[in-house]
């Protein structure tokens, strides 16, 4: 079995601000975790991925992941947030079904 | 190179119509999957699609929900009778050859805005 949960359906910052935005997982066997993110009318593009290789992951657009496997958490990290960066965040997991399971996504808006 | 593509990418329908949505995967991706978006709910998991293997169907929510895809390729999700509560967004998405690791990613297309009215 296998689930995700993102903490806060929508975060607010200010442009030059931290970004953390928050998901835990379960899952019954060791995981991969994603994060998907999706502009305004448009699909879900990867931003990141954990795949066991090294605990902190760094993907597109400066964002990073930490896999915290005593926490059951893999939270999103940006230092310094882009008015570009307003968007939807998914978090999804795999552990040992080739179907992921997806959070309800937080909706990151970011204030000039 | 191309990604995944959906057609339409709106659609409007009366109730109890039927509808169908299609999907044209990235060449060579055997795996194919279909979800549903409705506003504040995340994506639910509809139906999965394999190589030449019997399709994952246990997220359909009801049978007026159906999907085939053809020749390994593409791919049409099928609402019969539609209802007010499928309007939503209709999400396409494919992966390579799925290895035994299981942490290919998935490539996701527009999706198809579907409004029963």
């Amino acid at each position: 079995a296998q689930s995700v949960t993102q903490l806060g359906s929508h975060v607010s910052v200010s442009e030059g601000a931290l970004v953390l935005l928050r998901c835990n997982y379960s899952s019954s066997v060791p995981p991969y975790l994603f994060w998907y993110v999706q502009y305004p009318n448009q699909g879900l593009q990867l931003l990141l991925k954990y795949t066991s290789a090294a605990t902190l992951v760094k993907g597109i657009n400066g964002f990073e992941a930490e896999f915290k496997k005593s926490e059951t958490s893999f939270h999103l990290t940006k230092p310094s947030a882009h008015m570009s960066d307003a968007a939807e965040y998914f978090c999804a997991v795999r552990g040992g079904s080739y179907i992921p399971t997806f959070g309800r996504g937080t909706s990151l808006i970011v204030h000039p | 190179g191309a990604g995944v593509s959906q057609s339409p990418s709106n659609k409007v329908t009366e109730k109890g119509k039927d509808v169908e949505l299609r999907c044209d995967p990235i060449s060579g991706h055997t795996a194919l999957y279909w979800y549903r978006q409705s506003l504040g709910q995340g994506l639910e998991f509809l139906i999965y699609f394999q190589g030449n293997s019997a399709p994952d169907k246990s997220g359909l929510p009801s049978d007026r929900f159906s999907a085939e895809r053809t020749g390994g390729s593409v791919s049409t999700l099928t609402i019969q009778r539609t209802q007010q509560e499928d309007s939503a967004v209709y999400l396409c998405a494919s992966s390579p050859v799925i290895t035994g690791t299981g942490d290919n990613e998935q490539f996701f297309g527009p999706g198809t805005r579907l409004t029963v009215l």
